[in-house]
């Protein structure tokens, strides 16, 4: 089983809909990241976080430490958002300080 | 970005021939990390260093080998014992800080002739 779950694998949606991309992980963790992809390859740090709820324009991300479970939620989705968004979970110390990433979720928003 | 720099971006590597991809930095990170990304695949550990002259294997270590004679690169050579190294490799450090981003190099991908 997978460290970092993610889902949906992929995803397709109408620009202005409403997005949520979830993250389920298994182990303890000491700070949760959310990663966008582009074609290219290029990766862009989102969010990092270890508690609560963050937002950046349209992007909204939380998490729940209980139950081991982050949303990532896009607002009047665009075209531009579309891309691969990734999951990634940092542990404690030593190689447990590298991160454990999910799969990706690959968002196709129609215009 | 975030001060990481990775080149080539694209790489072609002929049959039994080592090659080396580049990761510099210029943030003073004394951790950096290796990463694969094949695709459907999310990314995994090759190797780490946590302070100079200094590295770990990770996940996926074998057919590769890395150096850290100085903190701002990092370099990670594929060698011919790596069967299977057509991939996306990404470089990024590890930040200390809880609240800061997680910042990549651009990435290369390597493809083989």
């Amino acid at each position: 089983k997978n460290e970092v779950e993610q889902s949906p694998q992929n995803l397709t949606a109408q620009e202005g809909e409403f997005i949520t991309i979830n993250c389920s992980y298994s182990v303890g963790i000491s700070a949760l990241h959310w990663l966008q992809q582009h074609p290219g390859g290029g990766i862009v740090s989102l969010f990092m976080l270890s508690s609560g709820k963050k937002k950046h324009g349209r992007l909204i991300a939380t998490i729940n430490i209980q139950e081991k479970h982050s949303s990532l939620h896009i607002t009047a989705s665009h075209p531009r958002d579309s891309a691969v968004y990734i999951c990634a979970v940092r542990g404690y110390g030593g190689s447990q300080g590298n991160l454990i990433f999910g799969k990706g979720t690959k968002l196709s928003v129609k215009p | 970005d975030g001060g990481i720099t990775q080149s080539p971006k694209y790489l072609f590597r002929k049959e039994g021939q080592n090659v080396t991809l580049s990761c510099e930095q210029n943030l003073n990170h004394d951790a950096m990390y290796w990463y694969r990304q094949d695709p459907g695949q999310g990314l995994r550990l090759i190797y780490y260093s946590q302070i100079v002259n200094d590295f770990q294997k990770g996940d996926i270590a074998e057919g590769y080998s890395v150096s850290r004679e100085k903190k701002e690169s990092f370099p990670l050579t594929v060698t011919s014992a790596q069967k299977n190294p057509t991939a996306f490799y990404l470089c990024a450090p590890h930040l200390r800080g809880l609240d800061q981003p997680q910042h990549f190099g651009d990435g290369t991908r390597l493809s083989i002739l």
